[in-house]
């Protein structure tokens, strides 16, 4: 049972466009999501995160939208640069109270061609 | 800055021996989690601990075990090891005191069972 969803196993961009990384969840209870980047034989890093407050959080050139009603968040990437090539794992966490653990989407490759 | 640090970074063992992956976590963080990562597939939550008390527990085999030490570093010990136990194995660290819901990830131990 996949409660975070990332329908989309890769996505190919133009260096300088934007990339939009999407990501479904079926949980309710989740009420804090986050978005990591992944390169090979590396850990996932952390990019940034959103409570379910907010619509929307900013940092940089990456952006999280979150809609609760559909339950489905998105991270743009404006512009997108070659190094943004990695594997985005959308992760999400039932929060207070609860211990933090995340459970995460299955990933999405974004290339970016120079 | 410091990072979360698993040693070791590559472990090959046989079917039916024992494994013991230690993690480090970033200095005042309170919360260690471990995640294991099979080939193509997310990240799996295993177990978590709080201020070296077991806080939840995931997928994990009764064949592995657990636990997090006075100077917070934590060690996850896998014992009679199938093939099926080669993944990639991430310890995240989190500082829960501050209401934060970021984990910070290790990079992997990358266990191979032959």
């Amino acid at each position: 049972d996949q409660q975070v969803k990332q329908n989309s196993p890769s996505l190919s961009v133009q260096e300088g466009r934007i990339s939009i990384l999407n990501c479904d969840y079926t949980n309710s209870m989740f009420d804090y999501f986050l978005w990591y980047k992944k390169y090979p034989a590396e850990g996932p890093t952390f990019l940034i995160s959103i409570s379910s407050i907010k619509d929307k959080n900013e940092d940089g050139r990456f952006t999280v939208f979150l809609n609760k009603s559909a339950k489905h968040l998105s991270l743009h990437i404006v512009p997108s640069q070659p190094g943004d090539s990695a594997v985005y794992f959308c992760a999400a966490s039932a929060g207070s109270g609860n211990t933090g653990k995340l459970i995460f989407g299955q990933g999405t490759t974004l290339q970016v061609k120079p | 800055a410091a990072g979360v640090i698993q040693s070791p970074r590559h472990l090959i063992k046989e079917k039916r021996e024992t494994a013991t992956l230690k993690c480090y976590p970033i200095p005042r963080h309170d919360t260690v989690y471990w995640y294991q990562q099979g080939p193509g597939q997310d990240p799996q939550f295993l177990i978590s601990f709080y201020e070296k008390m077991q806080s939840d527990k995931g997928s994990i085999p009764d064949r592995f075990s657990a636990q997090q030490f006075s100077d917070y570093h934590s060690e996850l010990n896998m014992s009679s090891l199938e093939l099926g136990d080669s993944a990639l194995y991430f310890c995240a660290s989190r500082d829960r005191g501050r209401s934060s819901y970021e984990q910070y990830f290790g990079p992997g131990t990358r266990l191979t069972v032959t």
